[in-house]
């Protein structure tokens, strides 16, 4: 079955911490991955997306793939309070012949001050 | 403003009524997406519709349809409601990537549903 998984959290960092969101999919053929935060009782918004093999860096936010473990990831360095919200992960996957890009059930982040 | 606009905000409905719901995609997007995401949940895939036709469509019951609009705009319509159909709905705007690449979504502001 075509997957998306990730840890449901929460997951608690003292502030100014590096936070460490993980991701894994199932299908192979994916060519793209996002990572959105969604704030409680908003719509998710993009922050990060990754096409290659290694890290992609966007001020605090790193994104990491490695294609071949079929694993993305998600760093925050600095973690304030208001990167406290739910981190879903996002990938296209085939369930047919056609991508269907499908999401994580979404990590919680809660940094403390 | 070109963001993805839905239409309306928040919905309370009674079990076994029928509604519907809008979005107007981002400026330049010609696809338009519907999520259902429950409380504590990830956003879960519904249908997709591309050229006014539904291109795919997730495991969603034959009572959510949809429509789209010369001019990109969708709607989503729900029959026969269930409690369980109380959700957030999300409207997810983007370029066409049935055969090729997504370059991920713009999200609307979503529309909060509930059944009583």
């Amino acid at each position: 079955q075509k997957e998306v998984e990730q840890n449901s959290g929460p997951l608690s960092v003292p502030e100014g911490a590096i936070a460490s969101l993980n991701c894994t999919y199932s299908d192979r053929g994916s060519q793209s991955f996002f990572w959105y935060r969604q704030y409680s009782g908003k719509s998710p918004e993009l922050i990060m997306s990754i096409y290659s093999n290694g890290d992609k860096e966007d001020g605090r936010f790193t994104a990491q793939l490695n294609k071949a473990s079929q694993y993305v990831s998600l760093l925050i360095r600095d973690s304030q309070p208001s990167d406290s919200a739910t981190y879903l992960c996002a990938v296209p996957l085939r369930p047919g012949g056609s991508y269907i890009p499908t999401f994580g059930r979404g990590t919680s982040l809660i940094v403390h001050p | 403003d070109a963001g993805v606009t839905q239409s309306p905000t928040h919905l309370i409905k009674t079990r076994g009524q029928q509604v519907t719901l809008r979005c107007s995609p981002k400026s330049g997007h010609d696809t338009v997406s519907w999520y259902q995401q429950a409380l504590g949940q990830g956003p879960q895939f519904i249908f997709q519709y591309y050229e006014e036709e539904e291109r795919q469509r997730g495991n969603f019951p034959d009572r959510f349809s949809g429509h789209q609009f010369p001019n990109y705009s969708s709607e989503l319509n729900v029959n026969a409601l269930l409690l369980g159909d109380s959700a957030l709905y999300l409207c997810a705007s983007s370029l066409e990537f049935v055969q090729g690449p997504w370059n991920g979504y713009t999200f609307g502001s979503g529309t909060r549903l509930t059944v009583v």
